[in-house]
Protein backbone atom coordinates (compact mmCIF):
# COMPACT_ATOMS: atom_id res chain seq x y z
CA UNK A 1 0.00 0.00 0.00
CA UNK A 2 1.69 2.73 -1.41
CA UNK A 3 0.73 5.83 1.36
CA UNK A 4 2.24 8.53 -0.10
CA UNK A 5 1.40 9.00 -3.96
CA UNK A 6 4.35 11.25 -5.61
CA UNK A 7 3.89 12.55 -9.37
CA UNK A 8 5.29 12.95 -12.21
CA UNK A 9 7.76 10.39 -12.31
CA UNK A 10 10.16 12.28 -14.15
CA UNK A 11 10.36 16.14 -15.02
CA UNK A 12 12.21 18.40 -17.60
CA UNK A 13 12.17 22.24 -17.19
CA UNK A 14 13.68 24.85 -18.57
CA UNK A 15 15.97 27.43 -17.25
CA UNK A 16 13.99 29.74 -15.67
CA UNK A 17 10.78 28.10 -15.76
CA UNK A 18 8.13 27.00 -12.78
CA UNK A 19 8.95 23.22 -11.53
CA UNK A 20 5.65 21.45 -10.21
CA UNK A 21 5.63 18.15 -8.07
CA UNK A 22 2.80 16.76 -6.59
CA UNK A 23 1.92 14.39 -3.39
CA UNK A 24 -1.23 13.07 -2.21
CA UNK A 25 -1.25 10.98 0.68
CA UNK A 26 -4.08 8.51 2.43
CA UNK A 27 -3.54 8.55 6.39
CA UNK A 28 -5.32 11.64 7.60
CA UNK A 29 -3.17 11.22 10.61
CA UNK A 30 -0.18 12.59 9.06
CA UNK A 31 1.06 16.07 10.40
CA UNK A 32 4.64 16.79 9.28
CA UNK A 33 5.22 16.60 5.41
CA UNK A 34 8.85 17.23 4.02
CA UNK A 35 10.44 17.65 0.93
CA UNK A 36 13.92 15.94 0.39
CA UNK A 37 16.25 16.74 -2.63
CA UNK A 38 18.54 14.13 -3.52
CA UNK A 39 21.67 14.54 -5.45
CA UNK A 40 23.60 11.56 -7.60
CA UNK A 41 25.82 9.66 -4.86
CA UNK A 42 24.52 11.60 -2.18
CA UNK A 43 22.06 10.92 0.61
CA UNK A 44 18.56 12.76 0.79
CA UNK A 45 18.82 16.73 2.29
CA UNK A 46 15.84 18.42 3.72
CA UNK A 47 14.59 20.99 1.61
CA UNK A 48 11.51 22.36 3.02
CA UNK A 49 8.71 21.04 5.41
CA UNK A 50 5.51 22.19 6.57
CA UNK A 51 3.07 21.03 8.81
CA UNK A 52 -1.07 21.29 7.98
CA UNK A 53 -1.93 24.30 9.97
CA UNK A 54 -0.89 26.63 7.02
CA UNK A 55 -1.67 25.93 3.32
CA UNK A 56 1.60 27.89 2.26
CA UNK A 57 5.13 28.10 2.95
CA UNK A 58 7.87 29.90 1.16
CA UNK A 59 11.64 29.43 1.24
CA UNK A 60 13.16 31.37 -1.40
CA UNK A 61 12.64 30.00 -4.60
CA UNK A 62 11.17 26.67 -3.13
CA UNK A 63 7.54 26.76 -2.10
CA UNK A 64 5.17 24.29 -0.34
CA UNK A 65 1.56 24.70 -1.09
CA UNK A 66 -1.06 22.32 1.11
CA UNK A 67 -4.47 21.68 0.39
CA UNK A 68 -5.36 19.51 3.56
CA UNK A 69 -9.10 18.91 2.89
CA UNK A 70 -7.82 16.94 -0.68
CA UNK A 71 -5.07 15.04 1.01
CA UNK A 72 -2.70 17.13 -1.06
CA UNK A 73 0.57 18.80 -1.16
CA UNK A 74 2.85 20.19 -3.95
CA UNK A 75 6.55 21.97 -4.46
CA UNK A 76 7.03 24.29 -6.55
CA UNK A 77 10.57 25.78 -7.55
CA UNK A 78 9.87 29.20 -9.25
CA UNK A 79 13.25 30.76 -11.97
CA UNK A 80 14.26 26.98 -11.67
CA UNK A 81 18.20 26.75 -12.47
CA UNK A 82 20.18 23.99 -13.72
CA UNK A 83 21.69 23.16 -9.90
CA UNK A 84 18.13 22.53 -8.98
CA UNK A 85 18.48 19.21 -11.49
CA UNK A 86 18.16 16.35 -8.64
CA UNK A 87 15.40 14.02 -7.60
CA UNK A 88 12.94 15.03 -4.98
CA UNK A 89 10.77 12.95 -2.42
CA UNK A 90 7.92 14.02 -0.98
CA UNK A 91 7.06 12.28 2.82
CA UNK A 92 4.86 12.49 5.19
CA UNK A 93 4.52 11.18 8.99
CA UNK A 94 2.63 11.60 11.92
CA UNK A 95 4.00 12.73 15.70
CA UNK A 96 4.81 9.99 17.65
CA UNK A 97 8.32 8.31 18.67
CA UNK A 98 7.10 4.45 16.93
CA UNK A 99 5.87 6.25 13.49
CA UNK A 100 7.62 6.75 10.54
CA UNK A 101 8.54 8.62 7.66
CA UNK A 102 7.11 7.40 4.55
CA UNK A 103 8.26 8.53 1.31
CA UNK A 104 6.70 9.33 -2.20
CA UNK A 105 8.38 7.73 -5.36
CA UNK A 106 10.67 10.54 -5.95
CA UNK A 107 10.29 12.75 -8.98
CA UNK A 108 13.63 12.87 -11.24
CA UNK A 109 13.74 16.54 -12.50
CA UNK A 110 16.30 18.13 -15.14
CA UNK A 111 16.59 21.75 -16.06
CA UNK A 112 17.81 22.15 -19.04
CA UNK A 113 19.25 25.64 -20.50
CA UNK B 1 33.21 17.59 9.07
CA UNK B 2 30.44 15.54 8.03
CA UNK B 3 27.42 14.81 10.08
CA UNK B 4 26.73 11.15 9.18
CA UNK B 5 29.32 9.22 7.96
CA UNK B 6 28.74 5.23 6.59
CA UNK B 7 31.53 3.13 5.77
CA UNK B 8 31.90 1.41 3.55
CA UNK B 9 30.79 3.82 0.36
CA UNK B 10 30.94 0.50 -2.08
CA UNK B 11 30.67 -3.26 -1.23
CA UNK B 12 30.72 -5.79 -3.60
CA UNK B 13 30.23 -9.26 -2.65
CA UNK B 14 28.98 -12.92 -3.19
CA UNK B 15 25.45 -14.86 -2.58
CA UNK B 16 26.34 -15.75 1.03
CA UNK B 17 28.54 -13.70 2.39
CA UNK B 18 28.17 -11.91 5.59
CA UNK B 19 28.69 -8.56 5.72
CA UNK B 20 28.58 -5.21 7.74
CA UNK B 21 27.75 -1.35 7.58
CA UNK B 22 28.78 1.18 9.99
CA UNK B 23 27.40 4.44 10.53
CA UNK B 24 28.23 7.45 13.03
CA UNK B 25 26.82 10.67 13.51
CA UNK B 26 28.47 13.51 15.11
CA UNK B 27 25.34 15.77 15.50
CA UNK B 28 24.13 14.53 19.16
CA UNK B 29 20.79 13.08 18.15
CA UNK B 30 19.10 10.48 20.01
CA UNK B 31 17.76 9.02 17.17
CA UNK B 32 19.28 6.79 14.43
CA UNK B 33 17.66 4.75 11.36
CA UNK B 34 18.50 2.14 8.65
CA UNK B 35 16.45 3.24 4.76
CA UNK B 36 17.05 0.81 1.82
CA UNK B 37 17.25 2.81 -1.87
CA UNK B 38 15.82 0.11 -4.09
CA UNK B 39 17.10 0.30 -8.09
CA UNK B 40 14.07 2.85 -8.60
CA UNK B 41 15.03 4.65 -5.96
CA UNK B 42 11.81 4.01 -3.50
CA UNK B 43 12.81 4.75 -0.22
CA UNK B 44 12.03 2.56 2.72
CA UNK B 45 12.34 2.44 6.39
CA UNK B 46 14.15 -0.92 7.63
CA UNK B 47 14.76 0.27 11.46
CA UNK B 48 15.01 2.66 13.94
CA UNK B 49 16.87 3.19 17.47
CA UNK B 50 16.40 6.07 20.00
CA UNK B 51 18.84 6.35 22.56
CA UNK B 52 20.29 2.50 22.07
CA UNK B 53 16.52 1.00 21.87
CA UNK B 54 14.63 0.05 19.11
CA UNK B 55 11.91 1.71 18.39
CA UNK B 56 10.61 0.69 14.53
CA UNK B 57 11.58 -2.67 12.96
CA UNK B 58 10.09 -2.77 9.76
CA UNK B 59 9.50 -6.24 8.01
CA UNK B 60 13.24 -6.55 7.41
CA UNK B 61 13.97 -10.04 7.10
CA UNK B 62 16.22 -11.68 10.18
CA UNK B 63 19.06 -11.86 8.25
CA UNK B 64 19.18 -7.91 8.83
CA UNK B 65 20.49 -7.48 12.57
CA UNK B 66 21.35 -3.37 13.61
CA UNK B 67 23.38 -2.82 16.49
CA UNK B 68 23.75 0.19 18.29
CA UNK B 69 26.40 0.45 20.72
CA UNK B 70 25.99 4.13 21.76
CA UNK B 71 23.99 6.50 20.62
CA UNK B 72 26.32 7.76 18.16
CA UNK B 73 26.84 4.36 16.39
CA UNK B 74 24.05 2.31 14.39
CA UNK B 75 25.47 -0.67 12.57
CA UNK B 76 23.84 -3.02 10.21
CA UNK B 77 25.14 -6.85 9.52
CA UNK B 78 23.56 -8.50 7.18
CA UNK B 79 24.30 -12.35 6.57
CA UNK B 80 23.96 -15.01 4.05
CA UNK B 81 23.40 -12.12 1.14
CA UNK B 82 21.22 -12.75 -1.66
CA UNK B 83 20.99 -10.61 -5.08
CA UNK B 84 17.68 -8.99 -4.33
CA UNK B 85 19.88 -7.26 -0.85
CA UNK B 86 21.52 -5.48 -3.83
CA UNK B 87 20.73 -1.65 -3.13
CA UNK B 88 21.76 1.61 -1.60
CA UNK B 89 21.58 1.64 2.17
CA UNK B 90 21.06 5.13 3.68
CA UNK B 91 21.74 5.76 7.55
CA UNK B 92 20.25 8.67 9.19
CA UNK B 93 20.39 10.60 12.36
CA UNK B 94 17.29 13.11 13.97
CA UNK B 95 17.39 15.03 17.48
CA UNK B 96 14.08 12.69 17.97
CA UNK B 97 11.91 10.95 16.12
CA UNK B 98 9.84 14.14 15.56
CA UNK B 99 12.90 16.45 14.03
CA UNK B 100 14.11 16.41 10.29
CA UNK B 101 16.37 13.40 9.13
CA UNK B 102 20.18 13.91 8.08
CA UNK B 103 21.42 11.04 6.13
CA UNK B 104 24.67 9.74 5.26
CA UNK B 105 26.00 9.38 1.44
CA UNK B 106 24.64 5.75 1.52
CA UNK B 107 26.66 2.33 0.93
CA UNK B 108 25.96 0.61 -2.07
CA UNK B 109 25.77 -2.90 -1.75
CA UNK B 110 26.23 -5.40 -4.93
CA UNK B 111 25.69 -8.74 -4.27
CA UNK B 112 26.71 -11.13 -7.28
Amino acid sequence: QQQVKQSPQSLIVQKGGISIINCAYENTAFDYFPWYQQFPGKGPALLIAIRPDVSEKKEGRFTISFNKSAKQFSLHIMDSQPGDSATYFCAAKRSGTASKLTFGTGTRLQVTL
Amino acid sequence: DTAVSQTPKYLVTQMGNDKSIKCEQNLGHDTMYWYKQDSKKFLKIMFSYNNKELIINETVPNRFSPKSPDKAHLNLHINSLELGDSAVYFCASSQDANSPLHFGNGTRLTVT
